[in-house]
């Protein structure tokens, strides 16, 4: 399978600890992108990466959030001193990279739930 | 009022129906796209799309872009096409700025 893959696809952890999610991009894909969604909401846009460069994070990523994708490759979320607000599923995805730099369509992955107890 | 709006926000439907659902915005795109969840969270692209129409399989998505509006349409609907469809529109600024604003979703079921 060559699609977007995530892992774990589920993870229960309680208040207070660290969690790290790792998303595996389609293999030529420049762009890789991170969003969450809670319970009966749209996804949120979190943060993109351009090959190894963090372009763009939004205002919702707290100190708690850091993300990496160190080769261009795959990349990682985690999350420092989870919150129960953290509960959400965590999706990745990733794309080519546009004409003048803008974005393609994007293919995610099955995403990673996340439960903080 | 929300910057991408959907509508109906539920729709029921018997197999065979033709499907209509409907996306407005009100920011300046680049792109719009037109996504499809499943239960259990599994997110699909269906279209991306910045002008005219599209048609992939039975499903059809066209856009207005001076009337900021966009429909998806499924021809012969079937009970598999039951799930969540999300607008979602690529705001007009290349590069940095990245804002992909989504719409809240349409659930569909279709009846057997």
């Amino acid at each position: 399978d060559t699609g977007v893959s995530q892992d774990p696809r589920h993870k229960i952890t309680k208040r207070g600890q660290n969690v790290t999610f790792r998303c595996d991009p389609i293999s030529e894909h420049n762009r890789l992108y991170w969003y969450r969604q809670t319970l009966g909401q749209g996804p949120e846009f979190l943060t993109y990466f351009q090959n190894e460069a963090q372009l763009e994070k939004s205002r919702l990523l707290s100190d708690r959030f850091s993300a990496e994708r160190p080769k261009g490759s795959f990349s990682t979320l985690e999350i420092q001193r989870t919150e129960q607000g953290d509960s959400a599923m965590y999706l990745c995805a990733s794309s080519t990279l546009g004409l003048a730099g803008g974005h393609n369509e994007q293919f995610f992955g099955p995403g990673t739930r996340l439960t903080v107890l | 009022k929300n910057e991408v709006e959907q509508s109906p926000q539920n729709l029921t439907a018997q197999e065979g129906e033709f499907i209509t659902i409907n996306c407005s915005y009100s920011v300046g795109i680049s792109a719009l796209h037109w996504l499809q969840q499943h239960p259990g969270g599994g997110i699909v692209s269906l279209f991306m799309l910045s002008s005219g129409k599209k048609k992939h399989g039975r499903l059809i998505a066209t856009i207005n872009i001076q009337e900021k509006h966009s429909s998806l349409h499924i021809t012969a609907s079937h009970p598999r096409d039951s799930a969540v469809y999300i607008c979602a529109v690529q705001q007009q600024a290349w590069g940095s700025n990245y804002q992909l604003i989504w719409g809240a979703g349409t659930k569909l079921i279709i009846k057997p």
